[in-house]
């Protein structure tokens, strides 16, 4: 079955060192997403990608960074982590064509904590 | 720019008593509607959307929505919750032109007490 995984899904780091957290999805979906979900903020949007070698800033894009180099994956980047960023990371995909375009579809996960 | 207010951040509820969790959007266009649910220590995942036609839809598990765009809401009902309806629910927006992301709200964590 197709899915979209996210690994690793716990990961406890280091303040200024670089951290980068894995999405892939076996859909073959044009759109990729990735989010934060902090207590009280809900789901705030990082970075997203509508195809190969398109990335666009979300509303809390200062620090992390993502490159889209195939459809599978969109990989996030934390150029020098640190407390703030302590986070649940949610990736998600939606098709882009077709009879559900918007429609997006949510990986499990990445407990990331910035010591 | 489009946005999502979820009026109740927290929604206690007796087991088989019915619910409502509020959503309202602002837009200045037209717009395409989303709930979705978070069980615990788990990702998001669709519960029902409004696309276009009928103002009132129907999700999984017993869940509906109506769309009512004069009053900008999409409130999410159920008749009748069980524990296991116990979870955080978030609404989202789209534009209908464009090619803008999904907004959501803040989410509405529903406790079903037994």
């Amino acid at each position: 079955d197709a899915e979209i995984t996210q690994s690793p899904r716990h990961k406890i780091t280091e303040t200024g060192r670089q951290v980068t957290l894995a999405c892939h999805q076996t859909w073959n979906h044009n759109n990729m997403f990735w989010y934060r979900q902090d207590l009280g903020h809900g789901l705030r949007l990082i970075h997203y990608s509508y195809g190969v070698q398109d990335t666009n800033k979300g509303e809390v894009s200062d620090g992390y960074s993502v490159s889209r180099s195939n459809t599978e994956d969109l990989p996030l980047t934390l150029e020098s982590a640190a407390s703030s960023q302590t986070s649940v990371y949610f990736c998600a995909s939606s098709p882009g064509t077709g009879p559900t375009p918007y429609e997006q579809y949510f990986g499990p996960g990445t407990r990331l904590t910035v010591t | 720019a489009q946005s999502v207010t979820q009026l109740d951040s927290q929604v206690p509820v007796f087991e088989e008593a019915p619910v409502e969790l509020r959503c309202n959007y602002s837009s200045s266009v037209s717009v395409y509607l989303f709930w979705y649910v978070q069980y615990p220590n788990q990702g998001l995942q669709l519960l029902l959307k409004y696309l276009s036609g009928s103002t009132l839809v129907k999700g999984i598990n017993g869940f509906e929505a109506e769309f009512n765009k004069s009053q900008t809401s999409f409130h999410l009902r159920k008749p009748s919750v069980h524990i296991s309806d116990t979870a955080e629910y978030f609404c989202a927006v789209r534009e209908v032109s464009g090619n803008t992301p999904l907004v959501f709200g803040k989410g509405t964590r529903l406790s079903v007490i037994a």
